[in-house]
């Protein structure tokens, strides 16, 4: 079956300490890969898109790496500060559906003073 | 910075009730969309549409009816109300596919 697996373990880390969240595909052929960020109560905000053919992009303190052979995207935030803590969401579309994007169910960083 | 609106943000509602869900774009945007959300799960897509005149049933099976009769406009409406509907309703616009999506703030409904 297809899914995508996000740790549901909350991530708990010091302030200024790296923040790797991992993202797990099965079963399928993702074109394109995003993150998304969700505060409580809110709608995800989108922070950084990976294309296939990609193996990492960065914006600021974001870094995301795509690995198609290990079916797995790697998200890190360095210097994380407690303004971070939030649920973030892997989503993929595939080659053959780009109208939908399927989205993980997050994993929560909580970072700490 | 939120160009795409929903209203209510909270609903509470009885069995069997009508309501309709607000969505609106000041972006232009021709893709819209409908995702149910449950607390800590991930987002399912119930509708969508590439235009006006435009819709279709997305990957969960979802009683919504939705509408695009402009393109600034999504409105999504449940005539009979239930408990299983209860939950959180996000949509979301973007200008083409494979581009990220700009969600709205959400409606969480409860019906009681």
């Amino acid at each position: 079956s297809q899914k995508i697996e996000q740790n549901s373990e909350a991530l708990n880390i010091q302030e200024g300490k790296t923040a790797t969240l991992t993202c797990n595909y099965t079963n399928y052929s993702p074109a394109y890969l995003q993150w998304y960020r969700q505060d409580p109560g809110r709608g995800p905000v989108f922070l950084l898109l990976i294309r296939e053919n990609e193996k990492e992009k960065r914006k600021e303190r974001l870094k995301v790496t795509f690995d198609t052979t290990l079916k797995q995207s790697l998200f890190h935030i360095t210097a994380s500060q407690p303004a971070d803590s939030a649920t973030y969401l892997c989503a993929l579309t595939e080659m053959d559906s780009s109208y939908k994007l399927i989205f993980g169910s997050g994993t929560r960083l909580l970072v700490r003073p | 910075e939120a160009d795409i609106y929903q209203t209510p943000r909270y609903l509470v509602i009885g069995t069997g009730k009508k309501i309709t869900l607000e969505c609106s774009q000041t972006m232009g945007h021709d893709k819209m969309y409908w995702y149910q959300q449950d607390p800590g799960m991930e987002l399912h897509l119930i509708h969508y549409s590439y235009g006006v005149n435009s819709t279709e049933k997305g990957d969960l099976s979802s009683e919504s009816t939705v509408s695009r009769i402009r393109t600034e406009h999504f409105p999504l409406t449940l005539e009979s109300a239930r408990p299983s509907h209860t939950s959180q309703y996000l949509c979301a616009s973007r200008d083409r596919d494979n581009s990220p999506l700009h969600f709205g703030n959400g409606t969480r409904l409860t019906v009681t």
